[in-house]
């Protein structure tokens, strides 16, 4: 299995709700990360998790919340969110111990919608 | 601070032309990693390349090749025959460390390419 899976691929969700976005790879990567890329813009990192445990926190605010439970599996916790949280949603793993050194593997997002 | 600029936001080409995306960048660092990314329109990010501060070597993959000039800090991408199937927004990014220590990216802007058949 060479792919990282993401769901759901569409959400639209209002500001009070709470919701998840998860992503799962079965490559044996120890190192996954969660991208938010708006339109027509590149990709900004917000979290790096490395061997389970969150090593890159790119001043996220705190109404987004990652969890990693195990090493394939990586979840992205909504709470609270404002209109302009509005992106795709990239999950990406990578192999070896160097972390963004390494190529990664992307899913195909989470097009999530605030209302 | 590190900067990847992409000067091309978008081009045209008809099938089979060759076409060259640019990628420069600026970084302090000595040791530091270069990348290239295909996004198609289908949202997901495809690794295409990787390339260390080390090697200079240019790379040819199949239509694809690569020249990585550290002496003007470019990283260039070039697609011979273009293909239909290339159309999609490339992306270069540089990681290296930050004032930290900690492992920094940063993408170019991208460069939408559409090819007409």
């Amino acid at each position: 299995d060479t792919e990282v899976t993401q769901t759901p691929k569409h959400l639209v969700m209002g500001m009070t709700n709470k919701k998840s976005l998860k992503c799962e790879q079965h490559m044996g990567h120890r190192a996954m990360y969660w991208y938010k890329q708006k339109a027509k813009k590149p990709p900004e990192l917000m979290f790096v998790y490395s061997y389970e445990k969150l090593s890159i926190n790119e001043s996220v605010p705190s109404r987004f919340s990652p969890e990693c439970p195990n090493s394939s599996l990586l979840n992205l916790h909504l709470h609270a969110l404002q209109p302009e949280d509005s992106a795709l949603y990239l999950c990406a793993s990578s192999p070896g111990t160097s972390g963004l050194y390494n190529e990664q593997f992307f899913g195909p997002g989470t097009r999530l919608t605030v209302l | 601070a590190q900067k990847v600029t992409q000067a091309q936001t978008e081009i045209s080409v008809v099938e089979k032309e060759d076409v060259t995306l640019d990628c420069v960048y600026e970084t302090r660092d000595t040791t530091y990693y270069l990348f290239w990314y295909k996004q198609p329109p289908s949202g997901e990010l495809v690794f295409l390349i990787r390339r260390n501060s080390f090697d200079e070597q240019n790379e040819i993959s199949g239509r694809y090749s690569w020249n990585f000039q550290k002496s003007t800090s470019s990283f260039n991408f070039t697609i011979t025959a273009s293909q239909v199937v290339d159309s999609a927004v490339y992306f270069c990014a540089l990681t290296s460390p930050d004032s930290g220590g900690y492992q920094k990216v940063t993408f170019g802007t991208g460069t939408k390419l559409q090819v007409i058949p």
